[in-house]
């Protein structure tokens, strides 16, 4: 089946590093991906990484894949206060479709 | 850089009413999708439309809902006859490939 799993909330002290962790179901997942949803907006696809890399790093972002365990996790580094969110880990089951997480809400303290 | 874009960003209409809500795919797209995220809950995927036919569809994806692509830039999901429960953030997607997916802001609509 699928189901997407991750923590509800994460606070974090700005300048610090966020981790937001997520595991899956779907081992057959070509793509796991990562978005960004800030208060009333739209989904912001931040980063994604293909099934067969272990880890993948774009500027302040680093995704870890543990393909064995089914765990994906999103690192920020320098967590600021505009990285305040919620961020929806997503699994791609079939060719046409994601199957989403609840999303972690991160705040960045002062 | 190309997006997405949707209409109305917030439609309010009564129960049993038709809806049709819109969406403009990013233009070299070739892939389509609506999601929708209920208050509090997770985005559920409904449909994805390739070749001027439905992939895919959800169990949420019942007869109430069609959609269609009336021409070569605008894409539409219809509710035939709105419930209370419909109320919701509807999302549409377009990608270039069958993977990465990219979000329009989202329709909210409110079913009073």
């Amino acid at each position: 089946g699928e189901d997407v799993e991750q923590s509800l909330f994460l606070s974090v002290r700005e300048g610090d590093s966020s981790v937001i962790n997520c595991t899956y179901t779907d081992s057959s997942s070509t793509y796991l991906y990562w978005y960004k949803q800030e208060p009333g907006a739209g989904l912001q696809l931040l980063t994604y990484i293909f099934s067969n890399m272990d880890m993948k790093q774009d500027q302040r972002l680093t995704v870890l894949l543990n393909k064995k365990d089914k765990h994906l996790s999103l690192r920020i580094a320098d967590t600021q206060t505009g990285d305040s969110a919620i961020y929806f880990c997503a699994e791609s089951p079939g060719d046409y479709k994601l199957s989403f997480g609840a999303g972690t809400t991160v705040t960045v303290r002062a | 850089e190309p997006e997405v874009t949707q209409t109305p960003s917030h439609q309010v209409t009564q129960m049993g009413q038709e809806v049709i809500l819109r969406c403009v795919p990013i233009s070299n797209h070739l892939y389509f999708y609506w999601y929708r995220q209920i208050l509090g809950q997770k985005v559920e995927f409904l449909v994805s439309f390739y070749n001027n036919e439905i992939s895919e569809k959800s169990e949420i994806f019942d007869d109430q809902f069609s959609v269609e692509r009336p021409d070569g830039s605008n894409f539409t999901l219809k509710i035939r006859s709105t419930k209370l429960e419909d109320s919701a953030m509807y999302f549409c997607a377009s990608s270039s490939q069958s993977d990465t997916q990219y979000f329009g802001p989202g329709t909210r609509l409110t079913v009073l």
